[in-house]
């Protein structure tokens, strides 16, 4: 089975500081890890993905995430916060692993980040 | 813009009720994703099709089914309705429908059951 824990429901951060939004997965198989943002009545959007090739992972609008294995975190920074990050932000695991768990993605919580002028 | 269209947007209905959601996956995409994104549970993964075939199946009641049809467009059949059933349904769409695929989402169905 997998799982993802981030940790902190709501972060905050002034605009133009370094945003750092945690998560801790588990999983029994090479686990492959998602971050996923969501702008209100919105659908989700990828930011960036780790499918097992470089462990730091480049994505959109400037962030990036570092995957350690031996923490088993994948956590998303970026080092200057602007206004129209604010949304929610899921981190989700998958596999390839047959059976029933073939492609779905678990997700995390959630995280609200809200950045102040 | 995604490529994956949802219909209808929003529902509203009562409990016992019987509602059907719809799916267009992007187009080349063969695999459709079903998640339920409530208050309470957050996102949580219901089935999964891949070329018309039900590949993988996550926490979905019984009272919900799914199907994926010749043209890859997708339903959920949501029936009995409760009130607990009120959420946003998400569908994705993926090109092999394996873990190393991005996965990506429609604009969803806000359920409210009344």
């Amino acid at each position: 089975a997998q799982s993802v824990t981030q940790l902190g429901s709501h972060v905050s951060v002034s605009e133009g500081a370094l945003v750092l939004l945690r998560c801790n997965y588990s999983s029994s198989v090479p686990p492959y890890l998602f971050w996923y943002v969501q702008y209100p009545n919105q659908g989700l959007q990828l930011l960036l993905k780790y499918t097992s090739a470089a462990t730091l992972v480049k994505g959109i609008n400037g962030f990036e995430a570092e995957f350690k294995k031996s923490e088993t975190s994948f956590h998303l920074t970026k080092p200057s916060a602007h206004m129209s990050d604010a949304a929610e932000y899921f981190c989700a695991v998958s596999s390839n692993a047959g059976g029933t768990s073939y492609g779905k993605l678990t997700f995390g919580q959630g995280t609200i980040l809200t950045v102040h002028p | 813009d995604s490529g994956v269209t949802q219909t209808p947007k929003h529902l509203i209905t009562a409990t016992g009720q019987r509602v059907t959601l719809r799916c267009s996956p992007r187009s080349g995409d063969l695999s459709v994703y079903w998640y339920q994104q409530s208050l309470d549970q957050g996102l949580q993964f219901l089935i999964q099709y891949y070329n018309g075939e039900e590949r993988a199946k996550g926490n979905i009641l019984e009272r919900f089914s799914a199907q994926q049809f010749p043209d890859l467009h997708s339903e959920l059949n949501l029936s009995s309705l409760e009130l607990g059933d009120s959420a946003l349904y998400f569908c994705a769409s993926s090109v092999a429908g394996i873990g190393t695929d991005t996965q990506y989402f429609g604009p969803g169905t806000r359920l409210t059951v009344l």
